[in-house]
């Protein structure tokens, strides 16, 4: 079974600084997708970036960036130019392939900005 | 499109009591999923719908809960009697493509 696994429970970062945020994942599929979801405090469930396992290259959305790796199955997700909308919670996904499979979540970082 | 549509956005309710939490997809979204998120097991999969039919409910704690998806448009979850332990906050999502949209939640109190 698919497992993912983000070992920091909280993190701080300085507004205008860089955070990067951990995130592992087991699996033996060749063919899957890793997302990061942001709930900021009104629980709502934010897409901010996928990766497909099939891509080299780290997706990227403005102030957003992933590390992937996939040999090491470790997905991390930096932020830079940090702001204070910025803080949230944030849980690293995992999806198989198959197009409409389920998510499976990481237990989530709490993220504070600092102004 | 006004996103995933769910509602209530809050319930409380008693013990014992039925309480049914509804949820309208995106129009073209073929996979609808609902999730349950708590403190102590954080976001977890109850069950998911293609094209309306179930295709994984391992994540239905036990026969209290059911959840049905009549048409393309419409879905609920429907826990009977609740328990105090059910109290979460309910997601429903649905798929596009690649990426899983999420509906504002409900979040249920069972007293």
């Amino acid at each position: 079974a698919q497992t993912v696994t983000q070992s920091q429970p909280e993190m701080s970062v300085q507004e205008a600084e860089t955070v990067t945020l951990s995130c592992t994942y087991d699996t033996s599929e060749s063919d899957y997708y890793l997302f990061w979801y942001k709930q900021p405090p009104s629980r709502q469930m934010i897409l901010v970036i996928r990766q497909e396992a099939y891509k080299q290259q780290n997706a990227t959305e403005n102030r957003f960036s992933v590390n992937f790796q996939k040999a090491a199955k470790s997905f991390s997700l930096k932020i830079s130019d940090s702001q204070l909308g910025d803080a949230a919670m944030y849980f690293c996904a995992y999806r198989t392939g198959n197009q409409g499979g389920k998510l499976i979540f990481g237990q989530g970082t709490e993220l504070s900005v600092k102004p | 499109d006004a996103g995933v549509i769910q509602s209530p956005r809050h319930e409380v309710t008693e013990m014992g009591q039925e309480v049914t939490l509804r949820c309208k997809p995106i129009s073209g979204h073929n996979s609808l999923f609902w999730y349950r998120q708590t403190m102590m097991r954080g976001l977890e999969l109850l069950i998911y719908f293609n094209n309306n039919v179930p295709i994984d409910d391992s994540g239905m704690p036990e026969d209290r809960f059911s959840a049905k998806m009549p048409n393309a448009s419409f879905s609920t979850l429907k826990i009977q009697p609740s328990e105090p332990r059910d109290s979460a906050v309910y997601f429903c999502a649905t798929s596009g493509l690649h990426e899983q949209f999420f509906g504002p939640g409900t979040r249920l109190t069972v007293l």
